[in-house]
């Protein structure tokens, strides 16, 4: 079952903080978080695997919560080019191997 | 490494032709998936394989739609009689192992007219 996301667009101006959250119905095996920019590839960022695990980089991280199948992703202080739409993928426990991603979340940043 | 490599990015086609994409993962990468990604949504699984064997299909998938990977290296993606909602991009992704996350490929954007 597809993972739902929220919120489904935001507009920031650089500088400014956001949270992107995933949600699913299912029990969740590990989440992962994508960024796509308009007319290419989607581009992974980071995979949550335990409970509470938080990880990433200085300015976007994400937290898993397995309890409550939820995961969230921080982007502070955006820069221009955080821009595009991120997706969440979860790989549900019996099948890990495969993602099933959200809708997305159009992230607009401006100067 | 160059990344995922997709032919062609872009396939015109008339309805009730065939059609096929090809795909070369990263050389090191077991795994391969093949999405579906339609305007404003996210990607949709159709297959995945680890190395030549086609481990899960989608049920959404008809039997129009057919995959291969010999050898377990490149994979092909057919589409029999094409019909007008077969119009997507079609990304392909490869992985080395499970938890690791997905490199995707630039797409094949089909259209169907």
């Amino acid at each position: 079952q597809q993972p739902v996301q929220s919120p489904q667009a935001v507009i920031l101006r650089e500088g400014e903080d956001a949270v992107i959250n995933c949600s699913s119905s299912k029990a969740l095996y590990s989440v992962h978080w994508y960024r796509q920019k308009h007319g290419e590839a989607p581009v992974f960022l980071m995979i949550l695997l335990k409970g509470g695990e938080q990880k990433g980089h200085e300015k976007i991280s994400a937290s898993f919560n397995e309890k409550k199948q939820q995961s969230s992703l921080y982007l502070t202080a955006s820069q221009l080019s955080y821009s595009g739409t991120y997706f969440c993928g979860t790989a549900n426990r019996g099948s890990n191997y495969k993602l099933t991603f959200g809708k997305g979340t159009l992230l607009t940043v401006n100067p | 490494d160059t990344g995922v490599s997709q032919n062609p990015r872009h396939k015109i086609t008339k309805r009730g032709q065939n059609v096929t994409f090809r795909c070369d993962p990263i050389s090191e990468h077991n795994r391969l998936y093949w999405y579906r990604q339609t305007l404003g949504q996210g990607p949709e699984f159709l297959t995945y394989f680890q190395n030549e064997a086609q481990l899960e299909k989608s049920r959404l998938l008809s039997d129009r739609f057919s995959a291969e990977r010999p050898k377990g290296s490149f994979s092909t993606l057919e589409i029999q009689r094409t019909e007008q909602g077969d119009s997507a991009m079609y990304l392909c992704a490869s992985s080395p192992r499970v938890n690791y996350g997905y490199t995707f490929g630039s797409g094949t954007r089909l259209t169907v007219v």
